[in-house]
């Protein structure tokens, strides 16, 4: 049974540019939440999609968008990288908006 | 606003010795309380996970403490090995109103374990 599963595994975009990575949900999940985790902190929400919708969103601007396909796979957008955006970008998913979480292994995006 | 603080920053312990890592909460609707474990370049691992209906919970060498009073939470690791070094999280959520089990975590504990 695979894990939850994300590509790129590295990724490096020049500051302005736009980004698109993917997520696979463990089977069986139909729920994905994205998170941003930095350097020595601890993983921030970004949003959470159920049923191929945004169902919450964290403190993140509008620059960071998403989708949730019918087969539960999910994408995160990000447009006009800033420096700052650099981090390790986290899937997550789970049972049901309220079940337990895995995540997968991460996309680490590089800004120059 | 930090709503769940974790301590220590960083925690060195001999090998079988016990590794404590503490985490407090300021918002009483969370109902859901797990660890994760991450090693470096990989994604957070679920360890265990309380609810607040019992104090304690113990898988293996991982046993969780809650004191709902306090607000507080633990994670005991008895028998601490080599292997076990690694980046400790706290998180907490819950699955009313409109959270739809989004997890807010703490700052993270990196602990070593000296064989």
């Amino acid at each position: 049974d695979a894990g939850v599963t994300q590509s790129p595994t590295h990724l490096i975009k020049t500051r302005g540019q736009q980004v698109t990575l993917r997520c696979s949900p463990k089977s069986g999940h139909d729920t994905v939440s994205w998170y941003q985790q930095a350097l020595g902190q601890g993983p921030q929400f970004i949003f959470q999609y159920y049923e191929e919708e945004e169902r919450q969103r964290g403190n993140f601007p509008d620059r960071f968008s998403g989708h949730q396909f019918p087969n539960y796979s999910s994408e995160l957008n990000v447009n006009a990288l800033l420096l700052g955006d650099s981090a390790l970008y986290l899937c997550a998913s789970s049972h049901r908006s309220a079940g337990k979480q895995y995540f997968g292994p991460g996309t680490r995006l590089t800004v120059t | 606003q930090q709503q769940v603080k974790q301590s220590p920053q960083s925690l060195i312990v001999q090998k079988g010795g016990i590794s404590i890592i503490n985490c407090a909460y300021e918002n009483t609707a969370f109902d859901y309380f797990p660890w994760y474990q991450q090693f470096p370049g990989k994604g957070p691992a679920l360890l265990i996970a309380i609810r607040p209906d019992v104090s304690e919970k113990k898988e293996g060498r991982f046993t969780i403490s809650f004191n709902k009073s306090a607000k507080q939470f633990s994670l005991h690791i008895m028998d601490s090995q080599p292997g076990d070094s690694a980046t400790y999280f706290c998180a907490a959520s819950y699955a009313g109103g409109t959270s739809y089990g989004k997890l807010t975590f703490g700052q993270g504990t990196i602990l070593t374990v000296h064989p």
